[in-house]
């Protein structure tokens, strides 16, 4: 299966910083990438939709302004946490699709443990 | 509005023994199907999907899973578990025409010696 990469695995940083996280398709050409958070023992949340070379789509209640996202590439996709507060802690995955549209299957990758203190 | 069902929020079985994790959902039209399985602080891995054609599928691992349009379920059985299969399993759903993920709540497996 197509394999999807995420950087760093886990991040600890206290309150008021920033932290960016990578997601990137190492073996196939993600036209679209998907960011979700996952609190414990929970489902997964999606937050947005990026596609490679326009703004993304940010679900209702997700703050744009707060977790920026850029797809600068068909192979890397980027969350940033500005400002993080410590009610942003949280696992964050990502996934990956590739041209198939719909029919496509989303490859996740391997999350990014966030803790703010 | 789309959305997926997993009624359970645990299964426990036996090694050896046959296994069945439920989901139903509800979307209109046509629906994608998929399943996956997610082990500790791990990301999701893909199981098995259904498009459309013959309605049993059959994924990764031995896993396979049934569609069923009347009764709008779409359960992952294994014809015998092993301890290594714990973890926790995810349904999920697409609407036609949308690429966004429905997510079941997930239902954790636990197979025992």
């Amino acid at each position: 299966g197509a394999v999807v990469s995420q950087h760093p695995s886990r991040v600890i940083c206290k309150s008021g910083t920033s932290v960016k996280i990578e997601c990137r398709s190492l073996d196939f050409q993600a036209t679209t990438m998907f960011w979700y958070r996952q609190f414990p023992k929970q489902s997964l949340m999606l937050m947005a939709t990026s596609n490679e070379g326009s703004k993304a789509t940010y679900e209702q209640g997700v703050e744009k302004d707060k977790f920026l996202i850029n797809h600068a590439s068909l192979t890397l996709s980027t969350l940033t946490v500005t400002s993080a507060h410590p009610e942003d802690s949280s696992f964050y995955i990502c996934s990956a699709g590739g041209a198939g549209g719909v029919q496509e299957t989303q490859y996740f990758g391997p999350g990014t443990r966030l803790l703010v203190l | 509005a789309q959305s997926v069902a997993q009624p359970e929020d645990q299964v426990n079985v036996a090694e050896g023994n046959p296994l069945t994790v439920k989901c139903t959902y509800s979307v209109s039209g046509n629906p994608y199907l998929f399943w996956y399985v997610q082990y500790p602080n791990r990301g999701l891995q893909f199981l098995l999907k259904y498009i459309t054609g013959d309605n049993l599928v059959k994924g990764s691992y031995g896993f396979e899973a049934e569609f069923n349009k009347s009764q709008t379920s779409f359960h992952l059985k294994k014809p015998s578990a092993l301890v290594s299969d714990s973890a926790l399993y995810f349904c999920a759903v697409k609407a036609p025409g949308t690429d966004k993920l429905i997510f079941g709540t997930g239902t954790r497996l636990q197979v025992f010696p």
